[in-house]
């Protein structure tokens, strides 16, 4: 099994462009999650899905949209990327209510010029 | 809303040398309480977790960590360190409520580096 997957691993946009950040997993986990890592910061949830087609905001969502049409995949779109949005990106899964058993994935940096 | 403290941003030993790692919450409530490692380059690991019972919990690699109730605390301590506990440390709480589990909230990490 790879668990959790993401592409790509490094990513440089400009300003205003906007890009996909996949996500998978065959762990067949109903939740999955988006977090962002700055330094000094922590994760922080950016949005997350509790299961095919549903999804919720998590503590900063702006900037970024998700949907969620099968178990396996939760990508991540940034509409229009802004420097602000410089960081490490981790998809995270987990079984129902476990938020405390998270599995992530390998991490996308970003870049925003 | 639930807040985790690190207050050591970097913290830098000499190998052998004893290691504590401090982490504050502010929940009232019940919590299940976690430390996550991330070495260089890679992604984050669970080091260990404490739901209920014994305070002390003990983890991988001869990490422990301490719940003091009163304190709001869950410090992470290792008595010998080797250089490759390099890396970030990640404190998280989930707090319980009548929902269940909540989602994880995570501190703002502690990066350690150990000397050879």
């Amino acid at each position: 099994n790879a668990g959790v997957t993401q592409t790509p691993k490094f990513q440089v946009l400009k300003t205003g462009q906007s890009m996909t950040l996949q996500c998978a997993q065959d762990m067949n986990h109903e939740y999955m999650s988006w977090y962002r890592q700055d330094p000094g910061m922590g994760l922080r949830l950016i949005h997350y899905s509790v299961g095919a087609g549903i999804t919720d905001q998590g503590e900063v969502p702006n900037g970024y949209n998700v949907s969620r049409s099968t178990t396996e995949d939760f990508p991540l779109r940034l509409l229009s990327a802004a420097p602000s949005q410089t960081s490490v990106y981790f998809c995270a899964t987990h079984a129902r209510d476990r938020w405390y058993e998270q599995y992530f994935g390998p991490g996308t940096r970003l870049t925003v010029t | 809303a639930q807040s985790v403290s690190q207050h050591n941003h970097h913290v830098i030993l000499s190998e052998a040398a004893s290691l504590e790692l401090g982490c504050n919450y502010s929940y009232g409530g019940t919590v299940n309480l976690f430390w996550y490692v991330q070495y260089p380059g890679q992604h984050l690991q669970l080091l260990l977790k404490y739901f209920s019972g014994d305070p002390l919990v003990k983890g991988i690699k001869g990490f422990e960590a301490e719940f003091i109730k009163s304190k709001f605390s869950f410090n992470l301590r290792k008595p010998s360190v080797q250089w490759s506990d390099t890396a970030e440390y990640f404190c998280a709480v989930n707090p319980i409520s009548n929902f269940g589990n909540e989602k994880l909230t995570f501190g703002t990490g502690t990066r350690l580096t150990i000397i050879p």
